[in-house]
């Protein structure tokens, strides 16, 4: 079963601009990881934030963290066309046992 | 460093085959972990190794095995394969299972079954 659900589920915007993807789980959590996925290939880790987090930072990358209402957002800012990907996020209740959401479908329009 | 490297990449099986993939963890991590991703969906967890020890197993049948080596690298099996076990196979690692551990993947192992 699936415990986080991404919304939207496919996205889609122009180089540039920017990219907010949102995620939400039921039960509670640990840590929340990101992952970026092109197609066919494996998983990128992108971020990790622990449930006492709120927010961080890697480069055009933000994560925020609402653990009274389970969810969490990706922000992509300024995104390029190489940025184009599927996102997941996956929540660890414990013991690095990930479950995944559904995923978001990003295209950047050169 | 090596990331997390699985083999094969690719294969392609008849029903009721078995299966055996393999994969070998980032340097240094203790913990390896299998997970299955069906076309159009997220990952679904299957198996934990800690230490050569299984600590967490996902909702799959009998039919899906695995073990840990010394080494630290780890095998998946699956025996008398259906069509739906089609998907893509994904390793991950990590450093320890206590405390919140970046986990990281490999690029998988695309499984084809007909």
């Amino acid at each position: 079963s699936q415990q986080g659900e991404e919304d939207p589920q496919a996205l889609s915007i122009q180089e540039g601009e920017n990219a907010t993807m949102n995620c939400s789980y039921k039960t509670s959590i640990n840590n929340l990881q990101w992952y970026r996925q092109n197609s066919g290939r494996g998983l990128v880790h992108l971020i990790l934030i622990r449930s006492n987090e709120r927010e961080k930072h890697s480069g055009r990358l933000r994560v925020t963290l609402d653990t009274s209402k389970k969810s969490s957002s990706l922000l992509i800012t300024a995104s390029r066309a190489a940025d184009t990907a599927s996102y997941f996020c996956a929540t660890d209740n414990a013991g690095n046992m990930l479950t995944f959401g559904g995923g978001t479908r990003l295209m950047v329009k050169p | 460093d090596a990331g997390v490297t699985q083999s094969p990449t690719h294969l392609i099986k008849t029903r009721g085959q078995h299966v055996t993939l393999r994969c070998s963890p980032i340097s240094g991590h203790k913990s390896v972990s299998w997970y299955q991703q069906v076309l159009g969906q997220g990952p679904q967890f299957i198996f934990q190794y800690y230490e050569k020890e299984e600590r967490g197993r996902g909702n799959f049948p009998d039919r899906f095995s695995a073990r840990q080596f010394p080494n630290y690298s780890s095998e998946l099996n699956v025996n008398a394969l259906l069509l739906g076990d089609s998907a893509l196979y994904l390793c991950a690692s990590s450093l320890e299972v206590f405390g919140g551990n970046t986990i990281y993947f490999g690029e998988g192992s695309w499984l084809t079954v007909v």
